[in-house]
């Protein structure tokens, strides 16, 4: 059971250039989501996603693009990358059940953008 | 909107000191409360969660219990450890799954 993958671990861009960051979860988990984790201030909410088909704006969506065609895969695009981008991404996967709500995160993704 | 607040650290201990770390979060009805912990260098893993009022979730020394009263989920540890050194983070569950986090505090234990 591999839980959460995201792909790559680390990435270095140049301002201006356009990535996908991807994630997977084989959990037949209906919620996903995706944080940034700047020094100092915690994670912060992306975009989240409440089953396929379906996505909403979190926190501090500008500069990012989202899409939820498969239960399984939530990828976040940059579409035009910022130094201001320079993060640790993380994609989460959750349930919610009537005996309660679980979390899995994947490992994260490092992104330099120079 | 939603919000967690948390001690700001760094909290630095002796080992077999006492902790605390202070949550606190805003109550809009009665959301799951997690703690989690982060390893330099690594990802996010699951300490303990809570899920109704007066609830204690536990694990590895840890403890933590939701105050409905006080809308607040401190962390406590009777006796820390060096291998406790980590930045931790409170988080509260919301509407569509979203987690809201606190900004995290670091934990430092010298022997």
């Amino acid at each position: 059971n591999a839980g959460v993958t995201q792909t790559p671990k680390f990435q270095v861009l140049k301002t201006g250039q356009s990535m996908t960051l991807q994630c997977a979860q084989d959990m037949n988990h209906e919620y996903m989501s995706w944080y940034r984790q700047d020094p100092g201030m915690g994670l912060r909410l992306i975009h989240y996603s409440v089953g396929a088909g379906i996505t909403d704006q979190g926190e501090v969506p500008n500069g990012y693009n989202v899409s939820r065609s498969t239960t399984e895969d939530f990828p976040l695009r940059l579409l035009s990358a910022a130094p201001s981008q320079t993060s640790v991404y993380f994609c989460a996967s959750s349930y919610s059940t009537d005996r309660g709500i679980g979390y899995t995160f994947g490992s994260g993704t490092r992104l330099t953008v120079v | 909107g939603n919000s967690v607040t948390q001690m700001e650290g760094p909290v630095t201990l002796s080992e077999e000191a006492f902790l605390t770390i202070n949550c606190t979060y805003t109550a809009t009805g009665y959301p799951s409360l997690f703690w989690y912990v982060q390893y330099p260098g690594e990802g996010l893993q699951l300490l303990l969660k809570a899920t109704k009022a007066d609830d204690k979730g536990s694990n590895k020394g840890f403890e933590a219990t939701y105050r409905k009263e006080t809308t607040s989920f401190h962390l406590e540890k009777g006796s820390v450890q060096v291998s406790d050194s980590a930045v931790y983070f409170c988080a509260r569950a919301g509407a569509g799954n979203m987690l809201t986090f606190g900004g995290g505090t670091r934990l430092m234990v010298k022997p």
